[in-house]
């Protein structure tokens, strides 16, 4: 069955350090991936995607992933985290019309 | 501004009491999912809609019904069948199944006591 794992329940990162957080994924193709942003008591917000083509996917708020087929992952990175980045992260992969999500990674940013 | 509107953002109920959580889109978009979030569980699918007057069961649906008699409209309801109801409940739609991005409402916390 496809999964996804997020290894890191919390992270804790000093403000103006680089940030990157893992995601896993289980899935026999080529996947389409997603990674998501939720701040406290709020909805999810899209912060990039991939479906096809350059390995290195850009997104909202200078957030970047890499999408490595060799190693089944699609990490998220941001080379230096606001106070604003609080909140919790999601990966997700589309399998069969549905999507199936990580657990979900809290950030947490050090003044 | 199209989107999705969840109501109300705090609902406070009896146990043994059903009720309602109103979803409205105005983005168009034909499917439509219900989730639930538990702390540290990630997100739960426990109904989605392709079209008007179809729905499907997700992975927790027992205990819950839906309704999909208008596109826009996605409406849950949480039955006292439901053992343990007390939870975040996120609305989300999307263009088709096809794989493009789900857009979400801002939730429902619902507690029962």
């Amino acid at each position: 069955a496809q999964s996804v794992t997020q290894p890191d329940i919390h992270i804790t990162v000093s403000e103006g350090a680089s940030l990157e957080l893992r995601c896993n994924y289980s899935y026999g193709a080529t996947p389409y991936l997603f990674w998501y942003v939720q701040s406290p008591g709020q909805g999810l917000q899209l912060l990039l995607k991939y479906f096809s083509g350059d390995t290195l996917v850009q997104g909202i708020k200078g957030f970047e992933a890499e999408f490595k087929r060799s190693q089944s992952s699609f990490n998220l990175r941001k080379p230096s985290v606001h106070w604003s980045d609080a909140a919790e992260y999601f990966c997700a992969v589309y399998s069969n019309y549905q999507l199936i999500w990580g657990a979900g990674t809290k950030l947490i940013i050090k003044p | 501004d199209g989107g999705i509107t969840q109501s109300p953002k705090y609902l406070f109920r009896k146990e043994g009491q059903n009720v309602t959580l109103s979803c409205e889109q105005n983005l168009n978009h034909d499917a439509m999912y219900w989730y639930r979030q538990d702390p540290g569980q990630g997100l739960r699918l426990i109904y989605y809609s392709q079209i008007v007057n179809d729905f499907q069961k997700g992975d927790i649906a027992e205990g819950y019904s839906v309704s999909r008699e208008k596109k826009e409209s996605f409406p849950l309801t949480v039955t006292s069948a439901q053992k343990n109801p007390t939870a975040f409940y996120l609305c989300a739609s999307q263009t088709s199944r096809d794989g493009s991005p789900l857009h979400f409402g801002n939730g429902t916390r619902l507690t029962v006591t």
